[in-house]
């Protein structure tokens, strides 16, 4: 079975530049999370969604920061304009709703995005 | 003050070490518990859950839990060199939705030498 996977693996642009980062989750998932871990640190939640409704967007810096899930599939996570502190790896992972609020997130391998 | 705190190494042992890595934390309501093991360029993979107070074993790893210390541990027996990562601890309340809200300690680095 394939795990999440993310692309771009690496980017590395100037500041002020938008970015995109793609997330496709395991078959079947339909709770989807975006993560932003910055160095030394633990990952921090930006949005869950389930399906394709954003459940949880409290921590998204939302006057530059977006995401969709079209289809309540895949999912995309932008910032425009991106700032030198938005270098981080950023993190999606999935989860089956198996009803009991515990699911195990599967997290895919991170975008590490530098902003110069 | 963070909710989760995490000692972050590094930590280096000899192969064949017993290692214990911990975490302490401020939020009573937390029910839920996780250790992840994060390798160098890749992303958290779930090692082990519990729910409640004591000792949860699988294998080499044993995860221990007290929650009237708000304290959590991760003991590795037999370490070997493909033990070295990033150890996260992780932690959330116990109720539907708000389940999967984690909120993770900064990561502990280990380094076992062969």
């Amino acid at each position: 079975e394939a795990g999440v996977v993310q692309s771009p693996r690496y980017k590395i642009i100037e500041k002020k530049q938008p970015v995109a980062f793609w997330c496709n989750p395991i078959s079947g998932h339909n709770t989807l999370y975006w993560y932003r871990q910055n160095l030394g640190q633990g990952p921090e939640l930006l949005i869950r969604y389930e399906n394709e409704e954003a459940v949880d967007d409290s921590q998204l810096p939302k006057d530059r920061f977006s995401a969709e899930r079209l289809k309540g599939v895949d999912s995309t996570l932008k910032i425009q304009p991106a700032e030198l502190g938005d270098s981080a790896v950023y993190l999606c992972a999935s989860s089956l709703d198996g009803g009991q609020g515990t699911d195990t997130q599967y997290f895919g391998p991170g975008t590490r995005l530098t902003v110069l | 003050q963070k909710e989760v705190e995490q000692d972050p190494g590094p930590l280096s042992v000899p192969e064949g070490a017993i290692v214990s890595l911990n975490c302490t934390y401020s939020n009573s309501a937390f029910q839920y518990f996780m250790w992840y093991r994060q390798y160098s360029r890749k992303g958290p993979e779930l090692l082990m859950y519990t729910y409640s107070s004591g000792n949860k074993e699988d294998g080499r790893f044993t995860a221990q839990v007290d929650k009237s210390s708000k304290y959590i541990s991760l003991f590795i027996r037999d370490s070997q060199p493909s033990d070295s990562a990033t150890y996260l601890c992780a932690m959330s309340l116990l109720s539907s939705g708000s389940a999967r809200q984690l909120t993770f300690g900064s990561g502990t680095q280990l380094t076992v030498l062969p």
